[in-house]
């Protein structure tokens, strides 16, 4: 039973555009998220998190937009560039915090 | 480089076999987790340690144990392997046992196939 979505397993953006990347939640538990980076070879790189008392945090070009009625979180990264071309995954964590279920990833390419 | 560094990065061996992955985790953290990635699969949480201590279990199999010792390092010991073993090994450390803002730090992972 996957906790964590991540419905588009890929995504194509043009260098300049806006990335979308989309996640659903089931358990209703969960409060905290969070976005990982990973690029080839390497282990995933802590990218932003939100909590559930938000709607939204932004760090930099990164926006993450959380919908909790939907049970739902998206990230969003403006202007997409070539070196965000990795793998995303979502994570979520509900008290006390200690164990992070994450999502399968979507991998992003951005096209110069 | 996130300060975690796991050994060996490449491991091969054979179904019934056993091998031990080892984990360092950032200087001061004394959260230590370890993950399970397979092909086309998300990261499955296996185990948590804390100070030495055992805290949360995910979906970890009989087989597989885990431990961390006085100094802190962590080391994964899989045991009687069959091929559905064969996944990237994930170790990621963090200051705090729990709390919101426990970013955890991911160490570069490793391989390992079994034939």
């Amino acid at each position: 039973d996957q906790q964590v979505k991540q419905n588009s397993p890929s995504l194509s953006v043009q260098e300049g555009r806006i990335s979308i990347l989309n996640c659903d939640y089931t358990n209703s538990m969960f409060d905290y998220f969070l976005w990982y980076k990973k690029y080839p070879a390497e282990g995933p790189t802590f990218l932003i998190s939100i909590s559930s008392i938000k709607d939204k945090n932004e760090d930099g070009r990164f926006t993450v937009f959380l919908n909790k009625s939907a049970k739902h979180l998206s990230l969003h990264i403006v202007p997409s560039q070539p070196g965000d071309s990795a793998v995303y995954f979502c994570a979520a964590s509900g008290f006390p915090y200690d164990k992070v279920i994450f999502g399968p990833g979507t991998s992003l390419s951005v096209i110069p | 480089d996130s300060g975690v560094t796991q050994t060996p990065k490449h491991l091969i061996t054979a179904t019934g076999q056993r091998v031990t992955l080892r984990c360092s985790p950032r200087s001061g953290d004394l959260s230590v987790y370890w993950y399970q990635q397979s092909l086309d699969q998300g990261l499955q949480f296996l185990i948590q340690y804390y100070n030495g201590e055992e805290r949360a279990k995910g979906n970890i199999l009989e087989r597989f144990s885990a431990q961390q010792f006085p100094d802190l390092h962590s080391e994964l010991n899989l045991s009687s392997l069959e091929l559905g073993d064969s996944a990237l090994y994930f170790c990621a450390s963090s200051t705090r046992t729990s709390g919101i803002g426990n970013e955890q730090f991911f160490g570069p992972g490793t391989r390992l196939t079994v034939l």
